[in-house]
């Protein structure tokens, strides 16, 4: 599995976008971006995932960069609720892959 | 709604003592998954079962066992020799090992007198 790069904590105003970067220079062809979030004391929740393309949905984008060696997360308006860790985590779609959970970023949202 | 149940979410016990966390899925997912947290540490795999009556150690199976006698239900017993067990513990599924999304519990925080 290809190892992952998170900053590990970031601030950003309310209303905001904010924008998590993760770098992945050694992702192989079949692996997916797989981003989850992780609310203190609670469980990782999924949040979105991509190949190639740049994916949208309810919760947040994801752009991945032409030679996929880096992806940024990013919540368009973010709100206190998004602090949160979140995760990066590169991974085949399929097989005998783990999920790898570093330690993430650690996203403050201040009002 | 489908999703996972763990109980209890709190539970203080005391050294030496066996513990079961429970674990309960209706998502129909045939892998469920262990996963210990220490403060401010990623996520570690203890056990995973990829179909019932199966399952396999993941990176730090010591001092814990599991079983996997339905479908819906992957219970955690951490045992006395665990030796450090306090710890916040998550219970995870996917529809098929290592495929697609993994959807979580809210976790089991366990603290050891």
């Amino acid at each position: 599995d290809a190892k992952t790069t998170q900053p590990p904590s970031m601030d950003c105003a309310e209303g905001r976008a904010a924008n998590l970067p993760c770098n992945h220079s050694t992702i192989s062809g079949n692996e997916y971006v797989y981003w989850y979030r992780q609310i203190h004391s609670q469980g990782p929740q999924y949040i979105i995932h991509g190949l190639k393309n740049n994916e949208t949905n309810e919760m947040a984008s994801l752009i991945i960069t032409e030679d996929r060696k880096s992806s940024t997360l990013i919540l368009p308006h973010a709100t206190l609720r998004d602090t949160a860790v979140y995760y990066c985590i590169v991974r085949a779609s399929s097989g005998t892959y783990k999920y790898i959970f570093g330690t993430g970023t650690r996203l403050k949202v201040l009002a | 709604d489908g999703g996972i149940t763990q109980s209890p979410k709190y539970l203080f016990r005391k050294e030496g003592q066996n513990v079961t966390l429970s674990c309960e899925q209706n998502l129909n997912h045939d892998a469920m998954y262990w996963y210990r947290q220490d403060p401010g540490q990623g996520l570690r795999l203890i056990y995973y079962s990829q179909i019932v009556n199966d399952f396999q150690k993941g990176d730090i199976a010591e001092g814990y066992s599991v079983s996997r006698e339905k479908k819906e239900s992957f219970p955690l017993t951490v045992t006395s020799a665990q030796k450090n067990p306090t710890a916040f513990y998550l219970c995870a599924s996917s529809i098929r090992l290592y495929t697609g999304e993994l959807f979580f519990g809210e976790g089991s925080r366990l603290t050891v007198l």
